[in-house]
């Protein structure tokens, strides 16, 4: 099915635990994002990719790594989970900088 | 740095009363402007955006939202509110020359009462 899609979409994990979320786009579109949602913070955004091998830190990079070997996927993973990074996490992709983003249906991420 | 804001955390409207959501934006170039909508357990869906041309931006399910330069702002409106219309608002803000990223606002809760 066309479209971007992410796995899982609802995960709990222990502090300390390594997890990756992941995000697959049919599109290949250029630029792919991943955001956190947070309540009263809205969303902000972790990581991006202007292309394959190409990515660069958000305004809350830190704890999270990111990968683009293939324009299609960009996994997202939390090297030692803890609390705080309890929230929604959002992937989109985007074909060019004029275009809006297209959104996946997001991961409920709970660390305990 | 580009920013956004939404000085609202929520609205409430009556149905059938038009609805305006604000939204005011700081870029130091031009901006590329958008509208997203949130429903529950959901991921963010385009409504509509600002790139050039008519200051008025028609978007999906009867949405517009007016640019306007000297104000900086670019609120959403609808002429008639429904309840369905209830849900998660936000708008988001593109320096079209100095990044590719969107920056978001924290997001606006309609609530449409029957």
């Amino acid at each position: 099915d066309a479209g971007i899609t992410q796995s899982p979409r609802y995960k709990i994990t222990e502090t300390g635990r390594q997890v990756t979320l992941m995000c697959h786009q049919t599109w290949s579109h250029s630029y792919m994002f991943w955001y956190r949602q947070d309540l009263g913070h809205g969303l902000r955004l972790i990581y991006y990719s202007a292309a394959a091998d190409i990515t660069d830190k958000g305004e809350v990079p830190d704890g999270y790594v990111v990968s683009r070997s293939k324009t299609e996927n960009f996994p997202l993973t939390l090297e030692s989970a803890t609390r705080s990074q309890t929230s929604v996490y959002f992937c989109a992709s985007s074909e060019t900088q004029e275009y809006g983003y297209t959104f996946g249906s997001g991961t409920r991420l709970t660390v305990v | 740095a580009q920013s956004v804001a939404q000085p609202e955390d929520q609205v409430n409207v009556a149905e059938g009363n038009p609805l305006t959501v604000k939204c005011t934006y700081s870029v130091s170039g031009n901006p590329y402007l958008f509208w997203y909508v949130q429903y529950p357990n959901r991921g963010l869906q385009f409504l509509l955006k600002y790139i050039t041309g008519d200051n008025l931006v028609k978007g999906s399910y009867g949405f517009e939202a007016e640019f306007n330069k000297s104000q900086t702002s670019f609120h959403l409106k609808k002429p008639s509110a429904l309840v369905s219309d209830s849900a998660l608002y936000f708008c988001a803000v593109r320096d079209i020359y100095n990044t590719d990223k969107l920056i978001f606002g924290t997001g606006t809760r309609l609530q449409v009462f029957p």
